[in-house]
């Protein structure tokens, strides 16, 4: 069974930071994507980052990026010059084909000025 | 687009009531999903419907009947429900289901007296 693992429950971090969110995951799968979630407080989630599995480069979306590490089954996301609306819990989520994503418990970041 | 709607955004209703959540998306997506979400966890997967056909149901007490009239709504009949029911009811979309990326709708919370 596919797990998805997110080990901070919060993390706080001053405006223009850089942070970094945790993900492990455990599948026995080869093809798959990856995905980071973000829910702002009392807010829509959106998706903020989507990595397919057999792509190598790790994939970029202005300030967010992630590291991609399949061998150590590790997709953390990296937020660079980060800003008060980026204050949200972030989710993880695995997905394979036929099935739902499958989510982590997420991390809850706040930026402070 | 990468919108998807749900109606209404907040309900309050006692355990005797009858109630509907609707969602409707327009992406052309065949694959449609109710999730639960209570505070500060991540989205529990209640139902998946796969070009119309309930695909996933995941043990999820009678009182809550999914309905998918069309590939473009869905929505979710409530009957009897108990206090612990109240959450966020989140509907998303994807392309055809295979893991791939699921777009938000803003949810309804629920609230149940």
């Amino acid at each position: 069974a596919q797990t998805v693992t997110q080990s901070q429950p919060e993390m706080s971090v001053q405006e223009a930071e850089t942070v970094t969110l945790s993900c492990t995951y455990d599948t026995s799968e080869s093809n798959y994507y990856l995905f980071w979630y973000k829910q702002p407080p009392s807010r829509q989630m959106i998706l903020v980052i989507r990595q397919e599995a057999y792509k190598q480069q790790n994939a970029t979306e202005n300030r967010f990026s992630v590291n991609f590490q399949k061998a150590a089954k590790s997709f953390s996301l990296k937020i660079s010059d980060s800003q008060l609306g980026d204050t949200a819990m972030y989710f993880c989520a695995f997905g394979w084909a036929g099935t739902a994503l499958i989510f982590g418990k997420g991390t809850t970041l706040s930026v402070s000025s | 687009d990468t919108e998807v709607t749900q109606t209404p955004k907040h309900l309050v209703m006692g355990m005797t009531n009858k109630k509907s959540l609707k969602c409707e998306q327009h992406m052309g997506h065949r694959a449609m999903y109710w999730y639960k979400q209570k505070a500060k966890k991540p989205p529990e997967l209640m139902f998946v419907y796969s070009y119309e056909k309930l695909s996933i149901n995941e043990s999820v007490p009678s009182r809550f009947s999914p309905e998918c009239p069309n590939s473009s709504l869905l929505n979710l009949h409530l009957h009897a429900l108990q206090p612990e029911d109240s959450a966020l009811y989140l509907c998303a979309s994807s392309p055809s289901g295979a893991g791939e990326t699921q777009y938000f709708g803003p949810g309804t919370r629920l609230l149940v007296l």
